[in-house]
């Protein structure tokens, strides 16, 4: 089955500095990575998505990219803000709707 | 609005008990599912439910039932509970979800399970 491994499991970023959270996926299969941000206490929320058929999405201060032959994808928060302070999983689904998460970057962004 | 609701938010209770957990969503999404996270945060899919037939059924024990009154609704029922089942649990829905379709799935707020 498909296999998620996400890196850093802990992030620490100055307010308005970058922050890149990297995944890497095993089944050449998964077509559709979600990314999502969980605050203590709620569930994860999607904050961006891409599917395999587009290699780079940027939605305001958020990006993501795919590389398809390398099987990884990266998130990036440019300007980072207090309120980016929160748990953020990368996933990759397969065909078919299964979600496989990776472990999980907590982000603390320090004023 | 809602869009995908969980009761209850906190759920305690003794081992061996048996316990049942509602999943409601408003977005007319035609597939559910329910997802378990650890107390390491980590997140790994249980079922899923396409217009009330069972797609995904991950290794989990039999005491773990999933049911499905209609599209809108799924509901987690566990029997003889025991100490490792405590963990949140999420509902999520999706548009799609059965067949080649990979469709975004939306999360509720979460159950949190403590087992006594």
């Amino acid at each position: 089955g498909e296999n998620v491994e996400q890196h850093p499991s802990t992030l620490s970023v100055q307010e308005g500095d970058s922050a890149v959270i990297k995944c890497t996926y095993s089944d050449s299969a998964s077509n559709y990575f979600p990314w999502y941000k969980q605050e203590l206490g709620k569930g994860p929320q999607l904050i961006i998505d891409i599917r395999s058929n587009v290699g780079e999405k940027k939605d305001q201060r958020i990006a993501v990219t795919l590389n398809k032959t390398a099987k990884h994808f990266s998130l990036h928060i440019t300007e980072t803000q207090p309120e980016d302070s929160a748990v953020y999983f990368c996933a990759a689904s397969t065909p078919g709707n299964k979600l496989t998460f990776g472990g999980g970057t907590r982000v603390l962004v320090k004023p | 609005d809602t869009a995908v609701s969980q009761t209850p938010k906190y759920l305690v209770t003794q081992m061996g008990n048996d316990k049942s957990i509602k999943c409601e969503q408003n977005l007319g999404h035609d597939t559910m599912y329910w997802y378990k996270q650890d107390s390491k945060k980590f997140l790994k899919i249980m079922f899923s439910y396409n217009n009330k037939e069972l797609i995904i059924n991950e290794t989990v024990p039999n005491r773990f039932s999933p049911k499905s009154p209609d599209k809108a609704h799924l509901n987690l029922h566990i029997n003889s509970l025991e100490l490792g089942d405590s963990a949140v649990y999420f509902c999520a829905s999706s548009q799609g979800g059965g067949g080649w379709r990979t469709d975004t799935q939306y999360f509720g707020p979460g159950t949190r399970l403590t087992v006594l």
